[in-house]
């Protein structure tokens, strides 16, 4: 069975500073990988997906996720944190064999970022 | 653009009423999803329409829930009748049609937040 587990519930970082969120996955096959995020009374909003090749994945407002398939990890990243990427960030897996439309998504992360 | 858009945007019954809720996914896009994130849990998948074919149902709780979509447009995620536990954030999602993967991401819509009392 797919599984996304986000092992923290939150993260605290001062603005100017890295931030990482971590996800791991477990799935049968081979996955796609992608972050969401849910800004206060907003829907869920794509960040970046992992579909194949560079590791190296970039996405919108200067986040970045790298694939780790040896850890079966995605962890999100960005070098220097604003106050406005407070938010809830959701991890999600899709297997591209079975039932490949699915998502899974892990428990979320709130992410706050003090001035 | 429109984005996709879901009705109401918030919903408080009392047990046992029944409650719908509407989503209206972006123009074109075959694929519509309901998702619910029930409090401080995991988003969790409840069914996927191709066009208004259930392609997958797998996630649906039980048969109080009720999802149809007419015409292949506009879809309805019906409760009746509801219970406390159906409490929680439900969300929509569009995709097109992909080629031959599944890797186009989804859309979602800004959730509707149902509360039973």
């Amino acid at each position: 069975a797919q599984s996304v587990a986000q092992p923290e519930d939150q993260v605290n970082v001062a603005e100017g500073n890295p931030l990482t969120v971590k996800c791991t996955y477990s799935v049968s096959g081979n996955p796609y990988l992608f972050w969401y995020v849910q800004y206060p009374n907003r829907g869920l909003q794509f960040l970046l997906k992992y579909i194949t090749g560079d590791n190296l994945v970039k996405g919108s407002y200067g986040f970045e996720a790298e694939f780790n398939k040896s850890q079966t990890s995605f962890h999100l990243k960005k070098p220097s944190a604003l106050v406005s990427d407070s938010a809830l960030y959701f991890c999600a897996v899709r297997d591209r064999e079975v039932g490949f439309q699915k998502l899974v998504f892990g428990t979320g992360t709130r992410l706050l970022v003090s001035p | 653009e429109a984005g996709v858009t879901q009705f109401p945007s918030h919903s408080v019954i009392e047990k046992g009423q029944t409650v719908t809720l509407r989503c209206d996914p972006i123009s074109g896009h075959d694929n519509l999803y309901w998702y619910r994130r029930v409090m401080g849990k995991e988003i969790k998948f409840l069914l996927h329409f191709v066009k208004e074919s259930k392609q997958d149902e797998s996630g649906m709780p039980n048969n109080r829930f009720l999802a149809e979509r007419t015409g292949g447009t506009y879809s309805t995620l019906k409760v009746q009748p509801a219970e406390l536990e159906d409490s929680g954030v439900y969300f929509c999602a569009s995709s097109q049609v992909s080629s031959s993967t599944g890797n186009t991401e989804a859309f979602f819509g800004q959730g509707t937040r149902l509360t039973v009392v």
